[in-house]
């Protein structure tokens, strides 16, 4: 247990669905991560948030919409995904100094059909 | 821009082996750097960390020294048990515009350990 949870778990969705993955973090951190695991490449980080102000969007297409209300959720909101969008989608919560730790939810393993 | 490169694996090993997984990362300015590792349908969670040249970080028999000479964070243990069987991955962290930690990640390295 790290302090950060994500759910769900497991999600299949088809194409045309619209569905949300949400994050919640107890720790107490100011900055938020979404971040997206494929097979075989290194970790991409998608969406940041620090203080609930999106500060980094790393060149994420439009099919997917970040959502922090407050500084202990983030959601993702999904729709009109592609196959090729499945993979393990990996929330974390740090603090603001580049010596902090950031902290990881077990993420949730997507299934575009 | 900052960057990670680690060895791919799969490295497998017999139980009681020596570990050595090679981490050399190329940055401006003074990263902390960080071994995660992953267990099989689980997030990332922090192995040890080094935040400054010359630190050793260690943690349940693994070490990695900070090494800005050769920029390197080699991660090391003496005999490895079936349960280290992950995957590692080295990153390094800067700080982002905005007050936020930007953190760049290896590609990861899958260790197997047979008993």
């Amino acid at each position: 247990e790290t302090g950060v949870t994500q759910t769900p778990r497991h999600l299949v969705m088809g194409m045309t669905n619209k569905k949300s993955l949400k994050c919640e973090q107890h720790l107490g951190h100011n900055a938020m991560y979404w971040y997206k695991q494929s097979a075989k490449k290194p970790l991409e980080l998608m969406f940041v948030y620090s203080l609930e102000e999106r500060v980094e969007n790393n060149s994420v297409p439009s099919r997917f919409s970040p959502e922090c209300p407050n500084s202990s959720h983030l959601f993702l909101h999904l729709h009109t995904l592609q196959p090729e969008d499945s993979a393990l989608y990996l929330c974390a919560s740090s603090g603001t100094q580049n010596t902090d730790t950031q902290y990881f939810g077990p993420g949730t393993r997507l299934t575009v059909l | 821009g900052n960057s990670v490169t680690q060895m791919e694996g799969p490295v497998t090993l017999s139980e009681e082996a020596f570990l050595t997984i090679n981490c050399t990362y190329t940055a401006t300015g003074y990263p902390s750097l960080f071994w995660y590792v992953q267990y099989p349908g689980e997030g990332l969670q922090l192995l040890l960390k080094a935040t400054k040249a010359d630190d050793k970080g260690s943690n349940k028999g693994f070490e990695a020294t900070y090494r800005k000479e050769t920029t390197s964070f080699h991660l090391e243990k003496g005999s490895v048990q079936v349960s280290d069987s992950a995957v590692y991955f080295c990153a390094l962290s800067d700080r982002g515009q905005g007050g936020y930690q930007k953190v760049t990640f290896g590609i990861g390295t899958k260790l197997q350990v047979i008993p």
